[in-house]
């Protein structure tokens, strides 16, 4: 399958400070990522569709200002955590749709777990 | 939007038993639903994916059924090993994925 690339893999940070998460398609153009995020021993729960060129849409409850996303190419995907609180620590994984029509499927990249302190 | 139920949350099976692990949806234009693997701390694998023009899909020991008509689709895995121990999810998709709650699923040797 595709190969997707996140970076970085885990950060801790102090509150109050911004964290910016890279993702990267390596073997393949992604004009649409999306942005997850994960609690321990929940589900991926949908942030944003971050989309090569354009405003990215950000799921209901999810603060534009404070998750900021930026797609500027079509292999790179950027998540800005702002002013990051604790209660922003999680795991945050993307994925990078690949193919077309009926071959479409997502790859997710390794996760970055952040810990806000 | 589309709302996904998983059954059950948890599943313990002894080795070489059958695991079934069920998905309901609510969005009728969903026409594309995966199955992920996820292990302790690492990303989601794909495992087997089915689309809506297909009744079943078979990969090895790991097979899904859907049923268009009553939204439901379920993952089967068949001669289970500790390796299969994992979450599962499963996810309804038109454009975005939307995720089931996951299966923790325990393969005892």
């Amino acid at each position: 399958g595709a190969v997707v690339s996140q970076h970085p893999s885990w950060v801790i940070c102090k509150s109050g400070t911004s964290v910016k998460i890279e993702c990267r398609s390596l073997d393949f153009q992604a004009t649409t990522m999306f942005w997850y995020r994960q609690f321990p021993k929940q589900s991926l729960m949908l942030m944003a569709t971050s989309n090569e060129g354009s405003k990215a849409t950000y799921e209901q409850g999810v603060e534009k200002d404070k998750f900021l996303i930026n797609h500027a190419s079509l292999t790179l995907s950027t998540l800005t955590v702002t002013s990051a609180h604790p209660e922003d620590s999680s795991f945050y994984i993307c994925s990078a749709r690949d193919g077309k029509g009926s071959r479409e499927t997502q790859y997710f990249g390794p996760g970055t777990r952040l810990l806000v302190l | 939007g589309e709302n996904v139920e998983q059954h059950p949350s948890t599943l313990s099976v002894q080795e070489g038993d059958s695991a079934v692990i069920k998905c309901t949806y609510s969005d009728s234009a969903s026409n594309y639903f995966p199955w992920y693997k996820q292990e302790l701390g690492k990303r989601p694998q794909l495992i087997i994916d089915i689309r809506s023009n297909v009744g079943e899909k078979k990969d090895q020991r790991i097979a899904v059924t859907l049923n268009k008509t009553a939204k439901h689709f379920s993952l089967h895995i068949t001669e289970t090993q500790p390796e299969d121990s994992a979450v599962y999810f499963c996810a309804a998709s038109q454009s975005q994925f939307y995720f089931g709650t996951g299966t923790s699923l325990t393969v005892i040797p």
